[in-house]
């Protein structure tokens, strides 16, 4: 059975640029959930896909943005970047309410 | 407004004696709670849950109390192990049905540290 993967683990972007996470659900689940978590802090709920459908968001403002595909892997997409969207990106999955397993993160650095 | 707290950021233990972690919530809507490992470069890992029906779940070297009157719970670890040294983040959520969010709210985090 394979893990929540992620990729890519480590990205430098200017302030201003669009940057795209991705992450690959765990083999069976069809929920994933994305989760920003800032330097001493709890990762934050940004928002959840199910059956590639947005599933609830957290507040966070539009120009973070994510799809699903049909094979339950995810994107994250943040535009207009700013020096506070550096955070480590948490991606999980899970079944419908069911346990969430995370994976390893994409640590994003903006400039 | 934080609505998951752990007061304390760090906690040092002696291996094979008891580690307690605490955490409180505000939010009364909350009826799942969970607690996860974290290594650094890893990402968290689910340790165990309570439901809100519940005041005590063991598994294993890990217990966790929730006490909803006064809406904190504590992690047990007995007897604690040198691996056990990680950040340990709170968790709650409000349970949804079919499909419905379930978004964790996390705590800060304590750090463990578990002395040979």
């Amino acid at each position: 059975e394979t893990g929540v993967t992620q990729s890519p683990t480590h990205l430098i972007k200017t302030r201003g640029q669009q940057v795209t996470l991705r992450c690959s659900s765990q083999s069976g689940h069809n929920t994933v959930s994305w989760y920003q978590q800032a330097l001493g802090q709890g990762p934050q709920f940004i928002f959840q896909y199910y059956r590639e459908e947005e599933n609830g968001r957290g507040n966070f403002p539009p120009r973070f943005s994510g799809l699903q595909f049909p094979n339950y892997s995810s994107e994250l997409n943040v535009n207009a970047l700013e020096l506070d969207d550096s955070a480590l990106y948490l991606c999980a999955s899970s079944l419908p309410l069911g346990e969430q397993y995370f994976g390893p993160g994409t640590r994003l650095t903006v400039t | 407004d934080q609505q998951v707290k752990q007061n304390s950021p760090s906690l040092s233990v002696q291996e094979g004696r008891i580690s307690i972690l605490n955490c409180d919530y505000t939010n009364s809507m909350f009826d799942y709670f969970l607690w996860y490992k974290k290594y650094p470069a890893e990402g968290p890992t689910f340790l165990i849950s309570i439901s809100s029906i519940k005041d005590k779940n063991e598994d294993g070297r890990f217990t966790v109390f929730l006490n909803k009157s006064a809406k904190h719970l504590s992690l047990h670890i007995v007897p604690s192990q040198p691996g056990d040294s990680a950040v340990y983040f709170c968790a709650a959520s409000v349970h949804g049905y079919g499909g419905a969010t379930n978004k964790l709210i996390f705590g800060t985090g304590t750090l463990l540290a578990v002395q040979p």
